[in-house]
């Protein structure tokens, strides 16, 4: 059973506006929540976190807002650039900021010019 | 190189050999994962490595995966008898002291005919 859900396989957005990426969870002990982007052939790489004790974290273009009663987050981009394009996975741990993350499938990005 | 090196980039090998993914993690980091990342699908938690802990090692699909962390840095997983399902990207991760956020190699692909 998944424990966390992209429930968007893709999302197409045109270059400038706002992408919104959205993941939610459903085991109520997750307490820290990661995005991770993706380029193909390359690794996972980290954008943003946010914990529990917080409903949204901003860095950059990047923001990350988290609704605990509704076990949902979401990842505003804006504006979203070409480069943006990626496959991007939300991921959770139960463990505070320690232990081995729980992914979900991904959602692939796409910024048109 | 200063982040997470994963060797080899690419392995094809015959059903019911063994192969050996070896994973040199970030200088200084204590804590080393393995994920999985089956065509389509999320990356999947395989085992955990943590100072001089025991492992948790409970993401392991089946007895024919282990793996090791000798002197604290390099890890080998090593899947026996590989069966077709085994194919996948295998993706090594290390952590400072076990902290987020997990940093990433480029990882494994592994292909078994």
């Amino acid at each position: 059973d998944q424990q966390v859900k992209q429930n968007s396989p893709s999302l197409s957005v045109q270059e400038g506006r706002i992408s919104i990426l959205n993941c939610d969870y459903t085991n109520s002990m997750f307490d820290y929540f990661l995005w991770y982007k993706k380029y193909p052939a390359e690794g996972p790489t980290f954008l943003i976190s946010i914990s529990s004790i917080k409903d949204k974290n901003e860095d950059g273009r990047f923001t990350v807002f988290l609704n605990k009663s509704a076990k949902h987050l979401s990842l505003h981009i804006v504006p979203s650039q070409p480069g943006d394009s990626a496959v991007y996975f939300c991921a959770a741990t139960a463990r505070g900021s320690q232990g081995n993350l729980i992914f979900g499938k991904g959602t692939k990005l796409s910024v048109k010019p | 190189g200063a982040g997470v090196s994963q060797s080899p980039s690419n392995k094809v090998t015959e059903k019911g050999k063994d192969v050996e993914l070896r994973c040199d993690p970030i200088s200084g980091h204590t804590a080393l994962y393995w994920y999985r990342q089956s065509l389509g699908q999320g990356l999947e938690f395989l085992i955990y490595f943590q100072g001089n802990s025991a492992p948790d090692k409970s993401g392991l699909p089946s007895d024919r995966f282990s793996a090791e962390r000798t002197g604290g840095s390099v890890s080998t997983l090593t899947i026996q008898r590989t069966q077709q399902e085994d194919s996948a990207v295998y993706l090594c991760a290390s952590s400072y002291r076990g902290e987020q956020p997990q940093h990433f190699g480029d990882g494994t692909r592994l292909s078994i005919l």
